[in-house]
């Protein structure tokens, strides 16, 4: 197991702009989920993939989108960057199963 | 719809001290999960248990313990003992039923823990 390693660690944009945040699940995970958490408050669920389909989303708007790769890394890409966007990104990957979720130590995303 | 209220903002204990953690869940479903996290400053957040629906055995593990009661819909987490290095954001979480993985956390309780 090599756990859930995520990057930029840290990212500063402009509003208006576009970011991709990524993500590499742990060995053997199918699934991988992305959450938002606000500062102060806890994790937001975005959306979930499972083999490469997205197979549930909250409540977020289409301009958060994602993609999973064979690999089972995947990425989240947020277009027209607000400033309510700043937050730190989670991914966390599993089996699928809900046995458990193994979460990456995030990427903090500041819009200015 | 799923929710999980943390009503414990912050709490500050003094090393050695035990503490309580309070977590109470709604869910129309009859299959569902709980979790506990422990998110330290770096970030990530760290696994503590799961426990399904119908399983309501309490649940020791060292120095934590938790007490899942269907009846009142809780799922509180123990520290006996406290230390420094338990200082961090707990999160208590949800899942299953109609929202499948999809975890629904809580508002989190900050633990500091005072030498």
């Amino acid at each position: 197991e090599t756990g859930v390693t995520q990057s930029p660690t840290h990212l500063i944009k402009t509003r208006g702009q576009q970011v991709t945040l990524r993500c590499s699940s742990q060995s053997g995970h199918n699934t991988v989920s992305w959450y938002q958490q606000a500062l102060g408050q806890g994790p937001q669920f975005i959306f979930q993939y499972y083999r490469e389909e997205e197979n549930g989303r909250g409540n977020f708007p289409p301009r958060f989108s994602g993609l999973q790769f064979p690999n089972y890394s995947s990425e989240l890409n947020v277009n027209a960057l607000e400033l309510d966007d700043s937050a730190l990104y989670l991914c966390a990957s599993s089996t699928g199963h809900s046995y458990g979720y193994t979460f990456g130590s995030g990427t903090r995303l500041t819009v200015v | 719809a799923q929710k999980v209220t943390q009503a414990q903002t912050e709490i500050s204990v003094v090393e050695k001290e035990d503490v309580t953690l309070d977590c109470v869940y709604e869910t129309r479903d009859t299959t569902y999960y709980l979790f506990w996290y422990k998110q330290p400053p770096s970030g990530e957040l760290v696994f503590l248990i799961r426990r399904n629906s119908f399983d309501e055995q309490n649940e020791i593990s060292g120095r934590y313990s938790w007490n899942f009661q269907k009846s009142t819909s809780s799922f509180n987490f123990t520290i006996t003992a406290s230390q420094v290095v338990d200082s961090a954001v707990y999160f208590c979480a949800l899942s299953g039923g109609n929202a499948g993985n999809m975890l629904t956390f809580g508002g989190g309780t900050r633990l500091m823990v005072k030498p």
